[in-house]
């Protein structure tokens, strides 16, 4: 399974756009990208995902470099619930894959008003 | 519609005790899988599963049993509880396809002494 670095932490204050790094420098070609995060005392939920381009949806953005080798999640305006920690997994999409869902350690994004 | 429901949702056993952990979707899910996340780390896969029948190892396998009769239920098997499986136990689902999210449920916090 392909690997991915992200800081162990990082601080954002409230209402401002947050910027969240993820490296996948051994990302094959039918890696697609997931974010999940995990609020406190819960269980890990969906954020977004993509393959190559730039995606969008109500929680976030994904933003994919053209090499797929780095990604970054935005969150635009952030808010107290969304201090939790990030993580970005790669999951394999070739003919035979397992499905499987790896999580490395994260980033634990703190909010402060 | 339920998601994924895991029960007990707190359980204490002795050393030596076994016990099942259930897990159930109702989201007609191929995937399914069983991860532990001990205090301050991330989450490791236990067993998965792609299919009614097909189960196969994680990152953590030993001390685990688990099986797949139906599409709908993973149970957990603890066949010797040891206080290192102290941990809370998080159950997942997915449709088969890598491009889909996976589903989490809430959690079963199980302490052994």
């Amino acid at each position: 399974d392909a690997k991915t670095t992200q800081p162990n932490s990082m601080e954002s204050n409230e209402e401002e756009p947050v910027h969240l790094p993820c490296n996948h420098s051994t990302i094959s070609g039918t890696d697609y990208i997931h974010w999940y995060r995990q609020l406190p005392s819960q269980g890990p939920e969906y954020v977004i995902h993509g393959l190559t381009s730039n995606v969008n949806n109500r929680m976030a953005s994904l933003a994919i470099a053209e090499d797929r080798k780095s990604s970054t999640l935005i969150l635009h305006r952030a808010t107290l619930r969304d201090a939790a920690v990030y993580y970005c997994i790669l999951r394999d999409a070739s003919s035979g894959n397992t499905g499987k869902l790896i999580f490395g350690q994260g980033t634990t994004l703190q909010v402060k008003p | 519609n339920a998601g994924v429901t895991q029960t007990p949702k707190f359980q204490v056993l002795k050393t030596g005790q076994s016990m099942t952990l259930q897990c159930a979707q109702d989201m007609n899910h191929e995937y399914m899988s069983w991860y532990r996340q001990d205090p301050g780390m991330g989450l490791r896969l236990i067993h998965y599963s792609v299919g009614a029948g097909i189960t196969d190892q994680g990152e953590v396998p030993n001390g685990y049993n688990v099986s797949r009769s139906t599409t709908e239920d993973f149970p957990l098997r603890l066949l010797s509880a040891a206080p290192s499986q102290t941990s809370v136990y998080f159950c997942a689902s997915s449709p088969a396809s890598s491009g889909n999210r996976y589903t989490f449920g809430s959690g079963t916090r199980l302490t052994v002494v």
